[in-house]
């Protein structure tokens, strides 16, 4: 079956990129997505990309897919404290309906 | 601002009682669904509904029932018959019923008395 995996958690210092891995076993999937939950709160979309492109690059975010091993890499370049949060990457394909695989998230620490 | 609004934010429930969490959406979205949040894991699939007065089963509608009346509302019942209702419940909606980002609400966690 689908299966999306994340290492459960990351600690970087303030200023420094942090760097999230996700791996995914869909060769099929349409859309990756990567999306921020900050404590007691629902998932906010950060960024996605379409399963065709390799790269795609919005301010401090940049997201790398290497199909050919089912990788999905999100960068944050200059991570801040308000950065700190949980981070799930997720797959997407259509089926007759769109259904989205999430990963278990990766739990960010910003150190000041 | 358009968005989706999960209420309550807490609930609480006793044994043998069924409740509702309400899901409401004003982007004019036609696909909805729930989505039920465990510690460390990840979201699992509980109902999905493409369109008014349809939906399907997610991954784990056993003791879920919910109901479409209206494209802007998706409540979603929690029967007495779901054992361990305990976690954090979200709301997502998306403009069609492929490819399109799924939008999320702030959630609802529930827990027993």
């Amino acid at each position: 079956g689908e299966d999306v995996e994340q290492s459960l958690f990351l600690s970087v210092r303030e200023g420094d990129s942090s760097v999230i891995n996700c791996t995914y076993t869909d060769s099929s999937s349409t859309y990756l997505y990567w999306y921020k939950q900050e404590p007691g709160a629902g998932l906010q979309l950060l960024t996605y990309i379409f399963s065709n492109m390799d790269m795609k690059q919005d301010q401090r975010l940049t997201v790398l897919l290497n199909k050919k091993d089912k990788h999905l890499s999100l960068r944050i370049a200059d991570t801040q404290t308000g950065d700190s949060a949980i981070y799930f990457c997720a797959e997407s394909w259509s089926g007759g309906y769109q259904k989205v695989t999430f990963g278990t998230g990766t739990k960010l620490q910003v150190i000041p | 601002d358009g968005g989706i609004t999960q209420s309550p934010k807490y609930l609480f429930r006793k044994e043998g009682q069924n409740v509702t969490l309400s899901c409401e959406q004003n982007l004019n979205h036609d696909a909805m669904y729930w989505y039920r949040q465990d510690p460390g894991q990840g979201l699992r699939l509980i109902y999905y509904s493409q369109i008014v007065n349809d939906f399907q089963k997610g991954d784990i509608a056993e003791g879920y029932s919910v109901s479409r009346e209206k494209k802007e509302s998706f409540p979603l019942t929690v029967t007495s018959a779901q054992k361990n209702p305990t976690a954090f419940y979200l709301c997502a909606s998306n403009a069609e019923y492929s490819n399109q980002p799924q939008h999320f609400g702030d959630g609802t966690r529930l827990s027993i008395l």
